[in-house]
């Protein structure tokens, strides 16, 4: 069985802080793949990143950063110098090669005050 | 052009009327999905259609019935639904969940509906 655990619920900071975003996750396939969704408050899940698990390396996107750390089975997302529009809930998702299902977290909804 | 399209975006029913979601995707995508999503939830996977087959049914009611015309588009008719039922419905579709890909899932804007 596949399980993403998102811890924080809910984060608030104010514009131009940093802000992580802690996903863990449980499986016994051997391959498996990662994602990163956020999902603004008009609704759309927006798709973010896929790290396969078998490539460990940390990934940045312009002020979007990613750790994957598979000793200890997490997938860590930070926004730099956050600002207003990265206000929205952000998912992390599991599956497995072959399998249609993503097995999301609970998600973290993140507000960024001006 | 990574779109999908869905229509309605807003639907208003009353637990007797029947009317039809409609999602579209100009990827060359081979499986699509329903999701439905409560407030404050994550996504609940409906349906799964792979080469315009269903491929998987999550225990939904019969009162939600796919449909995959062909392998652009997707349709969700409902009938008969509950109050319960109001949720965002979100349709994506993924290049092909064989195994050869990574089958990462494109979402579209969702229809948010509410039922009387």
């Amino acid at each position: 069985a596949q399980k993403v655990t998102q811890a924080q619920t809910e984060i608030s900071v104010v514009e131009k802080e940093d802000v992580t975003l802690d996903c863990v996750y449980e499986t016994r396939d051997t391959t498996y793949y990662l994602f990163w969704y956020k999902q603004p408050p008009s609704g759309e899940l927006v798709f973010l990143i896929r790290r396969n698990s078998f490539d460990e390396q940390n990934e940045i996107s312009g002020r979007y950063s990613w750790n994957f750390q598979k000793s200890t089975s997490s997938f860590n997302f930070t926004i730099t110098a956050s600002q207003v529009v990265d206000s929205a809930v952000y998912f992390c998702a599991l599956s497995a090669p072959g399998d249609y299902k993503l097995s999301f977290g609970a998600g973290t909804t993140v507000t960024v005050r001006a | 052009d990574t779109e999908v399209t869905q229509t309605p975006k807003h639907l208003v029913m009353g637990m007797t009327n029947k009317k039809s979601l409609k999602c579209e995707q100009h990827m060359g995508h081979r499986a699509m999905y329903w999701y439905k999503q409560k407030a404050k939830k994550p996504p609940e996977l409906m349906f799964v259609y792979s080469y315009e087959k269903l491929s998987i049914n999550e225990s939904v009611p019969s009162r939600f019935s796919p449909e995959c015309p062909n392998s652009s588009l997707l349709n969700l008719h409902l009938h008969a639904l509950q109050p319960e039922d109001s949720a965002l419905y979100l349709c994506a579709s993924s290049q092909d969940p064989s195994g050869q890909y990574y089958n990462e899932q494109f979402f579209g804007p969702g229809t948010r509906l509410t039922v009387l």
